[in-house]
């Protein structure tokens, strides 16, 4: 059972573009979403995150949309850049430090 | 600046045979982590330990064993490794917080691949 799910296992974007990277989940207690990003042979690292009770979160060219009535997130780069492709992960957690994490998007930024 | 080392980064065993993934973090956090990626999943959480002295079972724990050794090593062992073990693993650590903002910290992935 899936809770936290990126329905689109690819994306494509011309460099000076917008990226939208989409996230749904379905376990309404979680309260804390974060966006990680992988490079290729390298570990997950921190990216963004927004709390539940918050519906924008923004750090430079990265912005965070919580749509919490319809269990949505996404993640907004603007402009990307070809520095930018990676794979992006979307994970949730509840009370405490257990992450759940979706399947990952790998972005591609063609300059 | 280490942050989370584990080792080793490669490793290809035969069916059945044991070993062990070492990890440990040098940001004096609590709680450490051994995740598992494979493609189209995500990363799955196998076992965590909350602080020194306490393991939990994450989603896919079956196959597996940890060892909490102290508050900076965390390590992860495959007693009898099958193929559907053939993953990368990363190791991670956090601060213990819920609203704090904090965040998991991982390593750089070990790859293992079961013959």
């Amino acid at each position: 059972d899936q809770q936290v799910k990126q329905n689109s296992p690819s994306l494509s974007v011309q460099e000076g573009r917008i990226s939208i990277l989409n996230c749904d989940y379905t376990n309404s207690m979680f309260d804390y979403f974060l966006w990680y990003k992988k490079y290729p042979a390298e570990g997950p690292t921190f990216l963004i995150s927004i709390s539940s009770i918050k519906d924008k979160n923004e750090d430079g060219r990265f912005t965070v949309f919580l749509n919490k009535s319809a269990k949505h997130l996404s993640l907004h780069i603007v402009p990307s850049q070809p520095g930018d492709s990676a794979v992006y992960f979307c994970a949730a957690k509840k009370y405490g430090n257990k992450l759940v994490f979706g399947a990952g998007t790998i972005l591609r930024v063609k300059s | 600046n280490a942050g989370v080392t584990q080792t080793p980064k490669f490793q290809v065993l035969k069916t059945g045979q044991s070993m062990t993934l070492q990890c440990a973090q040098d940001m004096n956090h609590n709680s450490m982590y051994w995740y598992r990626q494979d493609p189209g999943m995500g990363l799955r959480l196998i076992y965590y330990s909350a602080s020194e002295g306490t393991t939990d079972k994450g989603e896919v724990p079956n196959g597996y064993n940890v060892s909490r050794l102290n508050k900076r090593e965390f390590s992860l062992r495959l007693e009898s490794a099958a193929p559907s073990q053939t993953s990368v693993y990363f190791c991670a650590s956090s601060e213990v917080g819920v609203y704090s903002g904090n965040t998991i910290y991982f390593g750089e992935g070990s790859w293992l691949t079961v013959v």
